[in-house]
């Protein structure tokens, strides 16, 4: 099946720092990627759908100055979680789409975000 | 978004077949029913999807009631490796169409 894959898959940072999470499609090209959060013990929680070359789109209450989403590639897409704070400390998945008419989205292992 | 209900935790025994029910009373003409279930501590897998007919493959069976207010996964042997917590969402049909995640089974499966 394809493969997604997400670097680091652990990250410890200060507040107000910033941090990147690289999403990767490894052997399919990706029309759309979507990033999620999940805090403990609960659901997945979309918060944007990034298409290649495209401005993402965020799910409402998501900010989308603090959550930088960059998709320059049809393999790569990038979250930034930007002036990170305690509260920002999830669990991030981000998933890959072969855009075809039925869709099966692919997941990545996630990142762990703890901020201090 | 049509909603999707589910049992909040199943318990199976190892070598047993589980059937992890799902309702969609209000689910529509163009709705695909997907089943992702996740690992403790990894993201979510895709597991079978499907409309109207029900439907195989090697990691479970689907079965759709025929009014598709409701379907079923089917597990036909659990293993320990099947304990995880499995979501059924409902995504019309369509090019990178979003899923919306609910609370999910979480499956115990024990020896």
């Amino acid at each position: 099946g394809a493969v997604v894959s997400q670097h680091p898959s652990r990250v410890i940072c200060k507040s107000g720092t910033s941090v990147k999470i690289e999403c990767r499609s490894l052997d399919f090209q990706a029309t759309t990627m979507f990033w999620y959060r999940q805090f403990p013990k609960k659901s997945l929680m979309l918060m944007a759908t990034s298409n290649e070359g495209s401005k993402a789109t965020y799910e409402q209450g998501v900010e989308k100055d603090k959550f930088l989403i960059n998709h320059a590639s049809l393999t790569l897409s990038t979250l930034t979680v930007t002036s990170a704070h305690p509260e920002d400390s999830s669990f991030y998945i981000c998933s890959a789409s072969l855009g075809r008419a039925i869709d099966t989205q692919y997941f990545g292992p996630g990142t762990r975000l703890t901020v201090l | 978004d049509a909603k999707t209900t589910q049992p909040n935790s199943m318990e199976s025994n190892e070598e047993e077949p589980v059937h992890l029910p799902c309702n969609h009373s209000t689910i529509s003409g163009t709705d695909y029913i997907h089943w992702y279930r996740q690992l403790p501590s990894q993201g979510p897998e895709y597991v079978i999807h499907g409309l109207t007919s029900n439907v195989n493959n090697r990691m479970a069976s689907l079965a759709i009631a025929e009014d598709r207010k409701s379907s079923t996964l089917i597990l036909h042997r659990a293993t320990l490796r099947d304990a995880a917590v499995y979501y059924c969402i409902l995504s019309p049909s369509g090019t990178a169409s979003k899923l919306t995640f609910g609370t999910g089974t979480r499956l115990q499966v024990t020896l």
